[in-house]
């Protein structure tokens, strides 16, 4: 019953580098969801995907690459990492979207130094 | 503008009493409202999902209200106890049944 993991846990980087955040999970879940989480935003969408191969934009979708080859990896690439993207990194799936319960991971704690 | 409130300020409630929580919303229509349990360090968990045509729902010692013309979902927990203590985070359905947003959550504490 392995559910959603993240990998890594914990994350520090400086800024300009490529960072990958993954996100992988045994349910067989068509949905899979990308979000930041930071004091006084709540919980805010970066990418989600429907299926593999299908992914969209969220509300905070830039400076952020997602792709979905294969239905259980969702992985989340920061290409060239900034200050402002210090946060926790949750991920989350379901199996029929957002009217249906969400499964978050552990999420990634990451600081761009 | 639109905007989903949840009081910042941590709430605090003594063992067996009921403790309400708000969720505030403006400038929406949402179609259902879910509220999630987050503990420190770790992710949501779901609890509750309740739609529009729904008033009420319960699920073991939690019920939500969900009032349209209010646009205020209610959160309870009867007799509480020290295991409750978390944040709670409502979400609305704000683009139509496809798309969820977050409100910021709120901290309960339930003291012996």
């Amino acid at each position: 019953d392995a559910g959603i993991t993240q990998s890594p846990r914990y994350k520090i980087t400086e800024t300009g580098r490529q960072v990958t955040l993954m996100c992988h999970q045994t349910w067989s879940h068509s949905y899979m969801f990308w979000y930041r989480q930071d004091l006084g935003h709540g919980l805010r969408l970066i990418y989600y995907s429907a299926a593999a191969d299908i992914t969209d934009k969220g509300e905070v979708p830039d400076g952020y690459v997602v792709s979905r080859s294969k239905t259980e990896n969702f992985p989340l690439t920061l290409e060239s990492a900034t200050r402002s993207q210090t946060s926790v990194y949750f991920c989350a799936s379901s199996a029929s979207g957002y009217t249906d319960t969400q499964y978050f991971g552990p999420g990634t704690r990451l600081t761009v130094l | 503008s639109q905007k989903i409130e949840q009081n910042s300020e941590a709430l605090n409630i003594q063992e067996g009493k009921t403790a309400t929580l708000t969720c505030n919303y403006t400038n929406y229509s949402p179609a259902y409202l879910q509220w999630y349990r987050q503990d420190p360090g770790r992710g949501p968990v779901f609890l509750l999902l309740i739609r529009e045509n729904e008033k009420e729902k319960r699920k073991e010692r939690l019920k939500v209200t969900f009032d349209t013309t209010l646009k205020q979902s209610l959160f309870h927990i009867t007799a509480s106890q020290p295991a409750d203590s978390a944040t709670y985070l409502c979400a609305l359905d704000t683009g139509g049944g496809n798309k969820l947003t977050f409100g910021t959550g709120t901290q309960l504490k339930v003291e012996l």
